[in-house]
């Protein structure tokens, strides 16, 4: 039963790049939410997708966006990259999503924008 | 405003020592909890939640926590520490209506030394 996957594991990219990350969820799960974490830092909710539609967002700006595609992998997008997006990013799954449904996480993405 | 704190960032302990790792929550409506742990280079792996019922939940690996209302804690312990138990502890809380998000603590980094 194949957990939480997230591609790329790693990635450089440089200041007013655009980038995009991966996740699919564990089997069996519907709903998918993306964290920031950075560096010493719990993750930080950026939003959650079920249904195909951005279900709720977390104080983050336009430049993050995302989607959900009809087999619930799901892609983060990050436009105009700033130094401070350098961090790791975390796919969680879950089913429905509700709060008593505990998030499985994948190993992340680490992005570093030089 | 709702939020978690985890009040040390850092906790050494010996091998074989019992170990209590803090976490307190701040919110308006009721709640879950979540212990998560993290290994270097990986995602957040659940230890254990507290959804309704017993205050005392426990995990598989000796790990024990107590939801305590009053208190709006959920602090962590474990009886016997082994050096395997040194990671990054988050707490985390999500909530029974209104929000789908989680929020996290910043995290304790709980060293375990020979």
């Amino acid at each position: 039963d194949a957990g939480v996957t997230q591609s790329p594991t790693h990635l450089i990219k440089t200041r007013g790049q655009q980038v995009t990350l991966r996740c699919s969820p564990k089997s069996g799960h519907d709903t998918v939410s993306w964290y920031q974490q950075a560096l010493g830092q719990g993750p930080q909710f950026i939003f959650q997708y079920y249904e195909e539609e951005e279900r709720q967002r977390g104080n983050f700006p336009d430049r993050f966006s995302g989607h959900q595609f009809p087999n619930y992998s799901s892609e983060l997008n990050v436009n105009a990259l700033l130094l401070g997006d350098s961090a790791l990013y975390l796919c969680a799954s879950s089913f429905f999503g509700t709060g008593n449904q505990p998030q499985h996480f994948g190993d992340g993405t680490r992005l570093s924008i030089l | 405003a709702q939020s978690v704190t985890q009040l040390d960032s850092q906790v050494p302990v010996f091998e074989e020592a019992p170990v209590e790792l803090r976490c307190n929550y701040s919110s308006s409506v009721s709640v879950y909890l979540f212990w998560y742990v993290q290994y270097p280079n990986q995602g957040l792996q659940l230890l254990l939640k507290y959804l309704s019922g017993s205050t005392l939940v426990k995990s598989i690996n000796g790990f024990e926590a107590e939801f305590n209302k009053s208190q709006t804690s959920f602090h962590l312990r474990k009886p016997s520490v082994h050096i395997s138990d040194t990671a990054e502890y988050f707490c985390a809380v999500s909530f029974v209506s209104g929000t789908y998000k989680y929020i996290f603590g910043t995290g304790t980094r709980l060293k375990v030394l020979a």
